[in-house]
C-alpha cells in the first residue's frame, strides 16, 4: 500500500533562512512524487514533480527537491525563504497505474518570521 | 481564466439538507476528481471520472453521488447532510496517457459547514 509521511507538522523559519521539508514515501512500483503548496483559503498549487531522470528537480518559486530511492525520500528545499512562502506544504505519491489516486502526506505548516 | 473552478466557494447548511457542488475545468483534461480535506488538513480521494466513466469510488457513504455530464464537468451531490460532512471539498483534474504523469490541478475548494 502506498503511504506518505511528513514528519514535521509545523516548521518556523526566519525570512532569508533556508528551508527543508521532509517527505518519506512507501510505494510498490516506480513512484511519481509531487510537492504541493496550499496558501490559506486557497487550493493546492503544484510546486514540482519527479517521475524519472535527474533526481534533483527544480520547481516554481525557487523550490527544489531531491529524490533518494535508497532512503524513500523526496525532501523539498529552498535556499532563502520569503514571507510569502508561509503556507501548508503537502507531499504526494502516485504512479502510472494510480489513476490520480494520490496518497497525500498530512502536510507541514511553514511559518515565516521577520 | 480559472483552470479548475468550483461553485459555491462556501456552503452553510442544516443537517438533513441536500446540497450540490459544481466543478468545471478548461484545461482539456480527461480525468476529474473529488478530494475531501478534513479539519486536520488531511486530503483523501473520494471519486474519479475518466471520460465520464467512474473509475475510482472510494469508501464513501452513498449519500454522496458524483455526476459527470461531460469531460469538463464534475458535480457532487450530497443527500441528508450530517455534521461529519463538514470539510473542504476539492475538485481536481489531470491528463492521463503515455507521457503524462497525471499531476493534479486543483480548484480553490468548497468549504461546507453543516450546522
Amino acid at each position: 500500500a502506498q503511504s506518505v509521511t511528513q514528519p514535521d507538522i509545523h516548521i518556523t523559519v526566519s525570512e532569508g533562512a533556508s528551508l527543508e521539508l521532509r517527505c518519506n514515501y512507501s510505494y510498490g512500483a516506480t513512484p511519481y512524487l509531487f510537492w504541493y503548496v496550499q496558501s490559506p483559503g486557497q487550493g493546492l498549487q503544484l510546486l514540482l514533480k519527479y517521475f524519472s531522470g535527474d533526481t534533483l528537480v527544480q520547481g516554481i518559486k525557487g523550490f527544489e527537491a531531491e529524490f533518494k530511492r535508497s532512503q524513500s525520500s523526496f525532501n523539498l528545499r529552498k535556499p532563502s525563504v520569503h514571507w510569502s512562502d508561509a503556507a501548508e506544504y503537502f507531499c504526494a505519491v502516485g504512479g502510472a497505474d494510480s489513476w490520480g489516486k494520490f496518497q497525500f502526506g498530512a502536510g507541514t505548516q511553514v511559518v515565516v518570521t521577520p | 481564466d480559472t483552470a479548475v473552478s468550483q461553485t459555491p466557494k462556501y456552503l452553510v447548511t442544516q443537517m438533513g439538507n441536500d446540497k450540490s457542488i459544481k466543478c468545471e475545468q478548461n484545461l482539456g483534461h480527461d480525468t476529474m476528481y473529488w478530494y475531501k480535506q478534513d479539519s486536520k488538513k488531511f486530503l483523501k480521494i473520494m471519486f474519479s471520472y475518466n471520460n465520464k466513466e467512474l473509475i475510482i469510488n472510494e469508501t464513501v457513504p452513498n449519500r454522496f453521488s458524483p455526476k459527470s455530464p461531460d469531460k469538463a464537468h464534475l458535480n457532487l451531490h450530497i443527500n441528508s447532510l450530517e455534521l461529519g460532512d463538514s470539510a473542504v471539498y476539492f475538485c481536481a483534474s489531470s491528463r492521463r496517457g503515455t507521457g503524462n504523469t497525471g499531476e493534479l490541478f486543483f480548484g480553490e475548494g468548497s468549504r461546507l459547514t453543516v450546522l
